[in-house]
């Protein structure tokens, strides 16, 4: 069974850097096709998808936010992290992490999401 | 990038209903493209995949088409626990999902 967890700050402040960890159990991160996804919601709005780390190291971000992400993976304790600077307000959302599934390419199991707000 | 649109934004519908939403992807989005459930205040939930593989575990009153650029879910006899947001997601350049369709109670 698959499963997925998002931990981090609910509150950061104007310009801080956001620090997210995904810790997930049920896969590995070393097997060929494999990924982990972040994907964020501000209250009432749609999904938008913001980086994915491949079981090879590649990685790939969203295009409108790639200066400010980074993400990572540590196999040996099964955690992807995601960075995100200079937040902002606008950035207040849940954080999802989602494994991306080998033959459909598409996130088949999501963790429970965690709130981040933004407010000084 | 490759943008992707869905009609109707809602739709109102009763249990026991068929309802038909529309994804539409500014690019070819090949068969690299899914459809999510979103239950309030809950995860997202993958119910089709491939543009028209029933997901495991999902029961059969969904069902997915399409191809190259344009996608259909649809859901024969709504239940309850089908009320919710809908979302499709293109994967064959980056990620990218659509704005979401609401399905409530009339």
């Amino acid at each position: 069974q698959i499963t997925l967890k998002e931990s981090g700050p609910t509150l950061v402040k104007p310009t801080e850097t956001l620090t997210l960890t995904c810790t997930f159990s049920g896969f590995s991160l070393t097997t060929s096709g494999v990924g982990v996804g972040w994907i964020r919601q501000p209250p009432g709005k749609a999904l938008e998808w913001l980086a994915v780390v491949y079981w090879d190291d590649f990685k790939r971000y969203s295009p409108s936010l790639k200066s400010r992400l980074s993400i990572t993976k540590d196999t040996s304790k099964s955690q992807v992290v995601l960075t995100m600077t200079n937040m902002d307000p606008v950035d207040t959302a849940t954080y999802y992490c989602a494994h991306r599934a080998p033959l459909s390419g598409l996130f088949d199991n999501w963790g429970q999401g965690t709130l981040v707000t933004v407010s000084s | 990038d490759i943008q992707m649109t869905q009609s109707p934004s809602s739709v109102s519908a009763s249990v026991g209903d068929r309802v038909t939403i529309t994804c539409r992807a500014s690019q070819r989005a090949s068969s690299w493209l899914g459809w999510y459930r979103q239950r309030p205040g809950e995860a997202p939930e993958l119910v089709i995949h491939a543009a028209s593989t029933l997901q495991r575990g999902i029961p059969s009153r969904f069902s997915g088409s399409g191809s190259g650029t344009d996608f259909t879910l649809t859901i024969n006899s709504l239940q309850p626990e089908d009320f919710g947001t809908y979302y499709c997601q293109q994967a064959n350049s980056l990620f990218t999902f659509g704005p979401g369709t609401k399905v409530d109670i009339k």
